[in-house]
């Protein structure tokens, strides 16, 4: 049973515009959220993380948005630019010694 | 430079072999994970160790093997019970496994059973 669910696996934007991923979790002791980007054959990259105590976390053009009641986060990434084109991943951690857990990934496009 | 470093990055195995796929950090993290990613899959946890000499399985332990017998190591084996093993291997740390922190991750190892 999938504990963090990522229900589109692809999204296609254009240059300049906003991407908006989104992510749903199930799991009630998920206190942790991050979003991961990864290319091709590479390993993923930490974007941005936030924490349950907070409803957003902004870091340049990377907004999360954490709504805990919904168990939903979504990635904001303004505006979008060719270079954001890759795969990316929301996971989620528990307090204490869980590993994260990953969904299965959105593919983003961004055209010029 | 700190960072996770795995190798190879491409391995080929015939059926029935046993390999080993190597991940190493200088991070000086606690904790150590690999995953398997599969196309349409996702990340999904293979075996994860908190500490050294201490390891779990995760959701796809069977087929698979770890040890870590030091704190930079964590070497992954891919056995001959691994019913399909072909798939693009990662290598992950974390810095201390009681506190909300990013995961680092390698650069990961392509298998391909020949």
């Amino acid at each position: 049973d999938q504990q963090v669910k990522q229900n589109s696996p692809s999204l296609s934007v254009q240059e300049g515009r906003i991407s908006i991923l989104n992510c749903d979790y199930t799991n009630s002791m998920f206190d942790y959220f991050l979003w991961y980007k990864k290319y091709p054959a590479e390993g993923p990259t930490f974007l941005i993380s936030i924490s349950s105590i907070k409803d957003k976390n902004e870091d340049g053009r990377f907004t999360v948005f954490l709504n805990k009641s919904a168990k939903h986060l979504s990635l904001h990434i303004v505006p979008s630019q060719p270079g954001d084109s890759a795969v990316y991943f929301c996971a989620a951690g528990a307090s204490g010694n869980t590993p994260l857990v990953f969904g299965k990934g959105t593919r983003l496009s961004v055209i010029a | 430079d700190g960072g996770i470093t795995q190798s190879p990055k491409y391995l080929f195995r015939k059926e029935g072999q046993n390999v080993t796929l190597s991940c190493e950090q200088n991070l000086n993290h606690d904790a150590m994970y690999w995953y398997r990613q599969d196309p349409g899959q996702g990340l999904r946890l293979i075996y994860y160790s908190q500490i050294v000499n201490d390891f779990q399985k995760g959701d796809i332990a069977e087929g698979y093997s770890v040890s870590r017998e030091k704190k930079e190591s964590f070497p992954l084996t891919v056995t001959s019970a691994q019913k399909n093993p072909t798939a693009f291997y990662l290598c992950a740390s974390r810095k201390n496994r009681n506190l909300n922190t990013e995961a680092f991750f390698g650069q990961g190892t392509r298998l391909t059973v020949v």
